[in-house]
């Protein structure tokens, strides 16, 4: 079955600072990633995704986001957070046999000033 | 493009109330997701439509659910007999079929409390 992992529950930045958030996933075939992003009450808001061909993908707000097949990683990046990135964010993955998307548990940003 | 709308935004209820929530997919979209979000969590599939078709279902959604897509348009999923453990936020995503390849755009989400 499939899975998604996201290891860090927290993850605190000053603001200015580099970001990754970590994202491990489980499945067979190629799978199709997405980063969503949460804030607090909120729906999702889709940051980038990745279907095939460039595995380095540019999102909105400035993120990106490398799949690496060889680790069944899809980490985001950001090279400089600011206070509006304080959120939760969600990776999810999706798959040839089913419409559904399979999320993690979540990573929470918190930006210091 | 008006984007994914949900209503009620928040409903509290007591327990053993009946509920329902309706989702208005982006217009041209012709499928349609439900997912539901515990504190902490990240979303979990509940149940999925093509036009008016419900397609799949996951082992979450228990008798007590039902969700329903008249005419191909807007959604409504109601719970019966509701307990304390469906308080959660349910989240309605919608996407134009492109095979799997698709981009599922989500709503604001109704967050419910059973008290």
């Amino acid at each position: 079955a499939q899975s998604v992992t996201q290891p860090d529950i927290h993850i605190t930045v000053s603001e200015g600072a580099s970001l990754e958030l970590r994202c491990n996933y489980s499945y067979g075939a190629t799978p199709y990633l997405f980063w969503y992003v949460q804030s607090p009450g909120q729906g999702l808001q889709l940051l980038l995704k990745y279907f095939s061909g460039d595995t380095l993908v540019q999102g909105i707000k400035g993120f990106e986001a490398e799949f690496k097949r060889s680790q069944s990683s899809f980490n985001l990046r950001k090279p400089s957070v600011h206070w509006s990135d304080a959120a939760e964010y969600f990776c999810a993955v999706g798959t040839d046999s089913s419409y559904k998307l399979i999320f993690g548990s979540g990573t929470r940003l918190l930006v210091r000033p | 493009d008006t984007g994914v709308s949900q209503n009620p935004r928040h409903k509290i209820t007591k327990r053993g109330q009946n509920v329902t929530f309706r989702c208005d997919p982006i217009s041209e979209h012709n499928r349609l997701y439900w997912y539901r979000q515990t504190l902490g969590q990240g979303p979990e599939f509940l149940t999925y439509f093509q036009n008016e078709a419900q397609l799949e279902k996951s082992r979450l959604l228990s008798d007590r659910f039902s969700a329903e897509r008249p005419k191909g348009s807007f959604s409504t999923l109601e719970i019966q007999r509701t307990e304390q453990g469906d308080s959660a936020m349910y989240l309605c995503a919608s996407s134009s079929a492109q095979g799997t390849q698709e981009t599922q755009y989500f709503g604001p989400g109704t967050r419910l409390l059973v008290l």
